[in-house]
Formats: structure tokens, C-alpha cells, sequence
């Protein structure tokens, strides 16, 4: 039962231009939503969040957008740099869930020069 | 600041040997978190600890698997009599606080069992 979904698995984008990862969820219950970065061989990296009573969270080039009606997130970067290139894990927690992450299965991003 | 530490970083079993896996939260960090990632999916939880105590199991399988975190020393994930299907990258995150408190993550232990 995978509650949180990441479609695509690859997107490839060019240096500059935006980026934009989707993100779907089933669960109502989810309050709390999470972005995180992955490099090869790394651990998770904690990009930006967004509490479920907001639409919008914005950080530099970073900005994550909530539509709680569609059960829809998105993750913008904007602009792309080849830096950003890695695997962005969507995530999800479930209030009073004791802070257990539900995450997807990842979006492998791809900046080109 | 260290960040989460996780050893050993690669791992290799033979079926039916026994894993310790051992991570060392962020300082002053109180409550650690345990995930393990498949090939090609996303990270799945595992269990929940504070200091001396398990707050959340609810991702562990029944058998074979269990997990510590002493009042001194790092958090232990311990499989017991590995199998083929245990492959995987396990994670470890820490927290300051629990509910609302972002989780760091370490690099991660990658277990090849044989």
C-alpha cells in the first residue's frame, strides 16, 4: 500500500530552467510533508518542508507547493543548476504518527549543462 | 558539528551470520530513527527509539530484527541469521525532539549478504 507516490521516476531538465517534482498522497491523515536531496552513496539530505495548513513554503531557489484537495505536492527549483542533480525523495508523516516518515520512491533529477 | 555516524559503512554476510549495525546520533540528539531502502525504492521505516526505550516498532519484521539504543553508546540494529532478502542500505536519522522536529540521516550501512 504505497501512500506516498512519485510517478516519474527520472526527469531530465537544463541548467537554468525549472525544475518540477511531483508528489500524490493518499492519506488524509498526513499534517507534514518533506523534501529531501540524495546523492549516490549518501544519506538523505533535508531540503525543505511544509506543514498541511499552508500551500506554499518557499527557501532561495527552492519552493515546495501544497494542494491539500488533490492530495498533490510539488517541489520547484528554479533555476536548475547541475549541482541539483540527484534523487528527491518526497515524504510524509502522519499526525501524532510519532515522527515515522512515509516516504516515495524517489525522482532521479538530472541538470544538464 | 558531527553528523549522524553510521558503521560500518559496507557489510557483507554469509545467510544465517549475524549483522550489527551501529549508529551515533547528531550530539545531544535523543531520539533515533531506523529506515531501510531496497534497490530502486524509497526508504521504509523500521523503528523508533529514545534513550533506553522503543517507542515505535510498527516497520520491524517480527523475527530476526531487533534494535537498542543504551543510555551510553550508540543506537544497535540487529539482524539475527541474515538472508538473501536483508540486502539493503539501512539508514539511521536522529531528531532533537520527537514530533515536529526534522530528521537528519547518516550515510547510511550497505548490507551485502551472500
Amino acid at each position: 500500500d504505497q501512500q506516498v507516490k512519485q510517478n516519474s521516476p527520472s526527469l531530465s531538465v537544463q541548467e537554468g530552467r525549472i525544475s518540477i517534482l511531483n508528489c500524490d498522497y493518499t492519506n488524509s491523515m498526513f499534517d507534514y510533508f518533506l523534501w529531501y536531496k540524495k546523492y549516490p552513496a549518501e544519506g538523505p539530505t533535508f531540503l525543505i518542508s511544509i506543514s498541511s495548513i499552508k500551500d506554499k513554503n518557499e527557501d532561495g531557489r527552492f519552493t515546495v507547493f501544497l494542494n491539500k484537495s488533490a492530495k498533490h505536492l510539488s517541489l520547484h527549483i528554479v533555476p536548475s543548476q547541475p549541482g541539483d542533480s540527484a534523487v528527491y525523495f518526497c515524504a510524509a508523516r502522519f499526525l501524532g504518527g510519532y515522527n515515522k516518515l512515509i516516504f516515495g520512491a524517489g525522482t532521479r533529477l538530472a541538470v544538464h549543462p | 558539528n558531527a553528523g549522524v555516524m553510521q558503521n560500518p559503512r559496507h557489510l557483507v554476510r554469509r545467510r544465517g551470520q549475524e549483522a550489527r549495525l551501529r549508529c551515533s546520533p547528531v550530539k545531544g540528539h535523543s531520539h533515533v530513527y531506523w529506515y531501510r531502502q531496497l534497490p530502486e525504492e524509497g526508504l521504509k521505516f523500521m523503528v523508533y527509539l529514545q534513550k533506553e526505550n522503543i517507542i515505535d516498532e510498527s516497520g520491524m519484521p517480527k523475527e530476526r530484527f531487533s534494535a537498542e539504543f543504551p543510555k551510553e553508546g550508540p543506537s544497535i540494529l540487529r539482524i539475527q541469521q541474515v538472508v538473501r532478502g536483508d540486502s539493503a542500505a539501512y539508514f539511521c536519522a536522529s531528531s532533537l525532539q520527537g514530533n515536529q522536529e526534522t530528521q537528519y540521516f547518516g550515510p547510511g550501512t550497505r548490507l551485502l549478504v551472500l
